[in-house]
């Protein structure tokens, strides 16, 4: 079955200093990952993709993935964290099973990034 | 450029009732995902609709139903509610056509007494 580990329920950081959120993947055939973000009483926002191409991936509010194919990770960086990066983090594959268009998101449990002044 | 919209935004029901979620895609996008996010967990799939078919389904009983109209919009119903049917119910557009992301709407949270 494909499905995604998060396995840290909350990462702190202080402001300015690097963070990472950690995700790995199980997938049968080739893996497309996601990461989004969720701020209380909100939907979820999409930050980037990984598809094919480049390893690492840039995305919204400065934030960036590393696709590792060898370890199965897919880990969320960003250099300087901020006060506002503090939400919810959900890491997701698309599971490949299904015509091409149809193929629903299976999504982690979540990770709380909590960013200190 | 409109993003998806959903409505309610809070919705209280009671234990047996019947409740019609309603969802409109993100402009240019034909395809609608329902998710069901329940508290402290991530979301969890329910159904897919394209050109007002069920394409794909997660594992829900047949008390969730749906639908989507010509203009891709689309709706949740739920019947006999449960207690556990309480949740934030996350509704996804996405096109047919891309490996792209699914953008996601507010949710409705719906609490059922």
């Amino acid at each position: 079955a494909q499905s995604v580990a998060q396995p840290e329920d909350q990462v702190n950081v202080a402001e300015g200093n690097p963070l990472t959120v950690k995700c790995t993947y199980s997938v049968s055939g080739n893996p497309y990952l996601f990461w989004y973000v969720q701020y209380p009483n909100r939907g979820l926002q999409f930050l980037l993709k990984y598809i094919t191409g480049d390893n690492l991936v840039k995305g919204s509010y400065g934030f960036e993935a590393e696709f590792n194919k060898s370890q199965t990770s897919f880990h969320l960086k960003k250099p300087s964290a901020l006060v506002s990066d503090s939400a919810l983090y959900f890491c997701a594959v698309r599971d490949p099973r299904g015509a091409t268009g149809f193929q629903k998101l299976v999504f982690g449990t979540g990770t709380r990034l909590l960013v200190s002044p | 450029d409109a993003g998806v919209t959903q409505s309610p935004t809070h919705l209280i029901k009671t234990r047996g009732q019947q409740v019609t979620l309603r969802c409109s895609p993100k402009s240019g996008h034909d395809t609608v995902s329902w998710y069901q996010q329940a508290l402290g967990q991530g979301p969890q799939f329910i159904f897919q609709y394209y050109e007002e078919e069920e394409r794909q389904r997660g594992n829900f009983p047949d008390r969730f139903s749906g639908h989507q109209f010509p203009n891709y919009s689309s709706e949740l119903n739920v019947n006999a509610l449960l207690l556990g049917d309480s949740a934030l119910y996350l509704c996804a557009s996405s096109l047919v056509s891309e490996l792209g992301a699914q953008y996601f709407g507010p949710g409705t949270r719906l609490l059922v007494l």
